[in-house]
Parts: C-alpha cells; structure tokens; sequence
C-alpha cells in the first residue's frame, strides 16, 4: 500500500499568518485529496489536488484561504492562509490507493492558532 | 443532514462483540468502507465492502451490507481494549470522492 509522509504532525501558529503542510507519497498517484477534521467532527473534504490543474474546492472552501499546489504525482501542499483560531483543526492528505482498494491518509497535522 | 449516518456512541465489554451501524444515501456507491482512528492518530483502513457483496469476513471483523436498505455494519469479535477508538464508515461517490459518518466512538471497558 502507498506511504504517505506528511508534515509538518503539529503546529502552534499565531492567528494572521500562514502555515504549509506537505504531503509526500511514495508512489504516483492522480488525485490526492485534502480533509479538514475539526475538534470532534468527522472529515470534510476541502479540494482534490490533481496534477497539471488547478485544484477543486468543495462548497465552503475556497482558494484564496486554501491554496493547493501538485507540482507532481507524488506530492501537494495544503497552505492555510491567515489563521484564525476557528482553523484550529486537524489537515490530512489522502490518496486513492488500488493496492488495499481504499483510501490511505496522511497521518495528519494538528494545527492550534492563538 | 449527513449522507452517511452512524451512532456516536458504544460502550462494551471486553470479550463481548461490538457491532457499529451505518446508513448511507447514494445507492450508486461502488466501496463502502470502515476506518479506526485512535486519539492524536490518523486514519487507519480496517476493511471495506464491494457494493455487489453481502457480506466481507476479516479475521475479528464481520461487515454487513444490505444495499436495500443501505445500511453497513461492522461486527468486531472478541474486542479488546485496543480496539477502543473512533470508527468512521466511509462510502465513495462517483466522483471518487469519500464521503464520511460522524464517528462512532468504541469505548472497551474491563
């Protein structure tokens, strides 16, 4: 199964600046995807990030607060922009994995803005 | 509302079988699968279902599929205190896209 390296697993940001998470896999892939897991809530997916094109949002994200960038198969960025504590949450990337037949996820980033 | 819809909560014994109920709403849903997190970890893939199976056993695991009804279960025998985590039903969309539950919270108890 695909091995996804992402980092940074946790962060303390102040709130109107901006923080990068990378999502590295050890295998080419079509589409990664990026989730948000609020405190207690359940995973809302935030873009899918294909290679060669501009990432699509889902309703409620948009890309002046998420900028995605895929510059190859194996990799993507999540930056989230000017931080407020309600971004407080935990990002994971996620790929489409034909060897389990399921979806793998980064192990996360657990990120506090004060 | 949610399209995939689970309880939040289960509370057992330790030795007894858990069973954790899921329904979802897009019948044209091809996979449907279970994923455990443990606190402060990630998502970790425990099983999944094709939409053309009934049934899918995996060592402690049992899945259940009633496309009819659109209703997933998942049965872990003999659960152990590691098994204590938040257990996510997930169905994939068209679009390749998951969809996820709200987490049902297993909490083993001695």
């Amino acid at each position: 199964s695909a091995v996804i390296s992402q980092k940074p697993s946790r962060d303390i940001c102040q709130r109107g600046t901006s923080l990068t998470i990378q999502c590295q896999v050890d295998s080419q892939v079509t589409m990664m995807f990026w989730y948000r897991q609020q405190p207690g809530q359940s995973l809302t997916l935030i873009a899918t990030a294909n290679q060669g094109s501009e990432a699509t949002y889902e309703s409620g994200f948009v890309i002046d607060k998420f900028p995605i960038s895929r510059p190859n198969l194996t990799f993507s960025t999540l930056t989230v922009s000017n931080m407020s504590p309600e971004d407080s949450s935990i990002y994971l990337c996620s790929v489409e994995d034909s060897g389990v037949r399921g979806y793998t996820f980064g192990s996360g980033t657990r990120l506090t803005v004060v | 509302g949610e399209d995939v819809e689970q309880s939040l909560f289960l509370s057992v014994r330790e030795g007894d079988s858990s069973v954790i109920n899921c329904t979802y709403t897009d019948s044209s849903s091809t996979y449907l699968y279970w994923y455990k997190q443990e606190p402060g970890a990630g998502l970790q893939l425990l099983t999944y279902i094709f939409s053309n199976m009934d049934m899918k056993q995996d060592q402690r695991l049992t899945v259940l599929l009633n496309k009819k009804d659109k209703h997933l279960s998942l049965r872990i025998a003999d659960t152990q205190t590691g098994d204590s985590a938040i257990y996510f039903c997930a169905e994939r969309r068209n679009d390749y896209k998951l969809s996820f539950g709200a987490g049902t919270t297993v909490t083993v108890r001695a």
